[in-house]
Order: structure tokens, then C-alpha cells, then sequence
């Protein structure tokens, strides 16, 4: 069974830090996914990597996915009270429907 | 463009009784999914779709079934409602096999 081990579960910090999320697993994933997702609505994606060491910028945030395709991080600089949100990581199955195999989640705040 | 719409947004059900949770999408996506989420546990697939005719059992599929007799629609049916089934549901869909769109979620409890 794959599993995605994210951390931390938690994590308060003040408007203007950077932070860094984990994504971890002893399965390698034909691609990796991260969506945030805020209170009462379903999960957004913001990213998909699928290239070992591959990175994506989106705006302030820097996704990285390992080269060995079994792990992935999220970058936020200068964190922002908007970036609030439960950060979840999913990695692909690489099946015909590439069933998504989801991580547990960061639950963020940003603090003002 | 209304994306993936589910109804209801919130319900209570008995043990024992049964529902239906209904999902929409509007953008012609061949693959649909129901997932469910439960409090540190992430998201688990419950039953997907390849399109209009075809689907098949995710990670949980026990206590659930489904249908797709259109592309736009994919219904997750409960038939004898358990405690255990109290989650938050998502229904998801996508153009092709990585990108997925969320509804915003029903949330079912079973009392």
C-alpha cells in the first residue's frame, strides 16, 4: 500500500516568514500533486510535477519534486495571511486512471 | 461555468437509511471520482469513472455503490447508512488522468 506522510501536521507562523512543507513516501509516484484547500470547500490543485527533480514556481510558493519521484516539498516565501489553508500532497498511481494516493495534509496559519 | 456541483451540502441521516449524494459537472470531463475525508486521514477514494458506463471500486468502496449513465452526472449512493460512513464527501472530476476539480463537498453525518 502507498502511503504519503506529510510534515508538520501543524504549523503557526507570523505574516512575512518563509516556510517548507514535506511530502514523504517509500513509493516512488508517476507524478505528484499538491492542493490547498481552505474551510468548508473542496481542495484546489495548485501544481503537478511528474519529472524527477523537477521545480515549478507559483508566484511565492516553489514546488520540488525528488529525484527518485518518492518525495516532494512546498516552499512559501513571505507568507501571506491568504496562504492559509490545509496543503494537501497526492501522488499518481501511474495506472490508466492514475488514482491519486492522498497525504494526510499541513494545516497552515498565518498569523498577521 | 459552474465546474463540479454536489448536493446537498449537509445531511443527517439515521442508521440504517438510505441517500443518495449527487455530483454534476459541466465541462464534458470523461473521469470522475468520489472521495471521502475524514479528520487526519486525508482523502480515499471511494468509486471512480472512466466515463459514461464504466466504473470500478477505489481504496473503500464498501457501503457505497455508484452509476454513470452520463457523462455529466455520477451519483454515490448509500444503501443502509452506518455510523462509519460519517465523513465529509468530495466528488472530483478531470479532462485527462492528472488534473481534478473538487466539488465543495457534502458533509453526511449518521446518528
Amino acid at each position: 500500500t502507498q502511503l504519503l506522510e506529510q510534515s508538520p501536521q501543524f504549523l503557526s507562523i507570523q505574516e512575512g516568514e518563509n516556510l517548507t512543507v514535506y511530502c514523504n513516501s517509500s513509493s516512488v509516484f508517476s507524478s505528484l500533486q499538491w492542493y490547498r484547500q481552505e474551510p468548508g470547500e473542496g481542495p484546489v490543485l495548485l501544481v503537478t510535477v511528474v519529472t524527477g527533480g523537477e521545480v515549478k514556481k507559483l508566484k511565492r510558493l516553489t514546488f520540488q519534486f525528488g529525484d527518485a519521484r518518492k518525495d516532494s516539498s512546498l516552499h512559501i516565501t513571505a507568507a501571506q495571511p491568504g496562504d492559509t489553508g490545509l496543503y494537501l500532497c497526492a501522488g499518481g498511481d501511474g495506472g490508466a486512471t492514475n488514482k491519486l494516493i492522498f497525504g494526510t495534509g499541513t494545516l497552515l496559519a498565518v498569523q498577521p | 461555468n459552474a465546474g463540479v456541483t454536489q448536493t446537498p451540502k449537509f445531511r443527517i441521516l439515521k442508521i440504517g437509511q438510505s441517500m443518495t449524494l449527487q455530483c454534476t459537472q459541466d465541462m464534458n470531463h470523461n473521469y470522475m471520482y468520489w472521495y471521502r475525508q475524514d479528520p487526519g486521514m486525508g482523502l480515499k477514494l471511494i468509486y471512480y469513472s472512466v466515463g459514461a458506463g464504466i466504473t470500478d471500486k477505489g481504496e473503500v468502496p464498501n457501503g457505497y455503490n455508484v452509476s454513470r449513465s452520463t457523462t455529466e452526472d455520477f451519483p454515490l449512493r448509500l444503501e443502509l447508512a452506518a455510523p462509519s460512513q460519517t465523513s465529509v464527501y468530495f466528488c472530483a472530476s478531470s479532462r485527462t488522468r492528472q488534473p481534478q476539480h473538487f466539488g465543495d463537498g457534502t458533509r453526511l453525518s449518521i446518528l
